[in-house]
């Protein structure tokens, strides 16, 4: 089956201790990314990657790292979280072509106290 | 840059009337449109899009949408809503040529059928 797969899909824990989301599809897209949603300000995208090793900033970076050693994984890393990263986070992945679509995973929902 | 709006934070329907969820976009050249639908504790799902040629595009679950270029809208619509279309929707829009393959999104339509 087709999909984009995150983990974890809920995380409590404390500011600044380092966390990883894991994002990893198997439909061999060129195109990932990462969105935060928060209630009234819909998707924000944080950052993109057009194709392993390239990776570039969206609207709201600030606080957040990727890498994309491999084409299937696009995990988003904070370093030192802070309560202002409380938020839901969707991983999304894309075939080249900017008509199609993108395949969105299930969300994390991250809770930094 | 590109953007979009979709002014209205929810839309109220009875089940069996026809039901609308308005999007307006700002883009440089030709535009790139789609819309999807966010189900609680789910993903967003892709519903239907716009990419050239006929205004009014069809999608999933009886859903449509019509293209105005001149009014720069792409709305979404159905004849008849059901309860179960109730659920969070979203706009998104990137240039055809151009720019990043990764699109903007609004913030978002809550769409609530009453039954």
């Amino acid at each position: 089956e087709a999909q984009v797969t995150q983990n974890p899909r809920y995380l409590i824990t404390v500011t600044g201790k380092k966390l990883t989301v894991t994002c990893s599809q198997n439909m061999n897209h060129e195109y990932m990314s990462w969105y935060r949603q928060d209630p009234g300000l819909g998707l924000r995208q944080i950052y993109y990657s057009m194709n392993v090793e390239v990776t570039d900033k969206g609207d709201v970076p600030e606080g957040y790292k990727v890498s994309r050693k491999e084409k299937r994984n696009f995990p988003l890393i904070l370093e030192s979280p802070s309560p202002n990263q409380t938020s839901l986070y969707f991983c999304a992945s894309t075939p080249t072509g900017g008509y199609q679509p993108q395949h969105f995973g299930d969300g994390t929902r991250l809770s930094i106290l | 840059a590109q953007s979009v709006a979709q002014p209205e934070d929810q839309v109220n329907v009875a089940e069996g009337n026809p039901l609308t969820v308005k999007c307006t976009y700002s883009v440089s050249g030709n535009p790139y449109l789609f819309w999807y639908v966010q189900y609680p504790n789910r993903g967003l799902q892709f519903l239907l899009k716009y990419i050239t040629g006929d205004n009014l595009v069809k999608g999933s679950y009886g859903f449509e949408a019509e293209f105005n270029k001149s009014q720069t809208s792409f709305h979404l619509k159905k004849p008849s809503a059901l309860v179960s279309d109730s659920a969070l929707y979203f706009c998104a829009v990137r240039p055809a040529s151009g720019g990043s393959y990764i699109p903007t999104f609004g913030r978002g339509t809550s769409l609530i059928v009453h039954p």
